[in-house]
């Protein structure tokens, strides 16, 4: 089975700054890759996936994400953060042969003004 | 648009009830999951299902079961609720033989005292 590891649990982050959200996953032949956010008292929405092909994603409300093969790391990004990105961020990962997601323990951000 | 409904948002049980948690989903989608939600510990694999009848144990089954009878409905069980099943349960959907990307309900927020 795939594991995941969001290396910051809490990320503060100050309005129209940068953010960036760690994500390693264990090694394996062929993975599926995704970001979904959180934000408070709703159910989970996907953010961006990598099935194959480029390794520079780009996802709703302005987020992006690099898959690295070689670091097995799936970082996500934004150059310009507001209020409302105010969530919980996950982090997830399937083998391209099973359709069970792996979780990662997610990422609060909090952005302030 | 996609659709998974859960039936209660909140729900507050005594110790040692039962505990029905319902899950409605109009995608037409072959399977359906169950994962549990606490703080520092992302999502994890409760129960799945692939088909009507059909179940598969995830990470953390003991103390819970499942029942699909129609496709469109998966309802976790909790024979008899214990406090540390105080957590927020998320219902998700997934095409068959797809990608492992998910669709979630709003999560149902169960408290046990």
């Amino acid at each position: 089975a795939q594991s995941v590891t969001q290396l910051d649990s809490q990320v503060p982050v100050f309005e129209e700054a940068p953010v960036e959200l760690r994500c390693n996953y264990s090694s394996s032949v062929s993975v599926y890759l995704f970001w979904y956010v959180q934000y408070p008292n709703q159910g989970l929405q996907l953010l961006l996936k990598y099935l194959s092909g480029s390794t520079l994603v780009k996802g709703i409300n302005g987020f992006e994400a690099e898959f690295n093969k070689s670091q097995t790391s799936f970082h996500l990004r934004k150059p310009s953060v507001h209020i409302s990105d105010t969530a919980e961020y996950f982090c997830a990962v399937s083998g391209s042969n099973d359709y069970k997601l792996s979780f990662g323990a997610g990422t609060t951000v909090t952005v302030r003004a | 648009d996609v659709k998974v409904t859960q039936s209660s948002r909140y729900l507050v049980k005594r110790t040692g009830e039962k505990v029905f948690l319902e899950c409605v989903q109009d995608m037409d989608h072959e399977n359906m999951f169950w994962y549990r939600q606490d703080p520092g510990l992302g999502l994890r694999l409760i129960y799945f299902s692939y088909d009507v009848k059909m179940k598969e144990k995830g990470d953390i089954p003991e103390g819970y079961s499942v029942s699909r009878e129609k496709k469109e409905r998966f309802s976790l069980i909790l024979e008899s609720a214990s406090t540390n099943q105080t957590s927020m349960y998320l219902c998700a959907t997934s095409t068959g033989g797809g990608t492992g990307e998910l669709f979630f309900g709003e999560g149902s927020r169960l408290t046990v005292l």
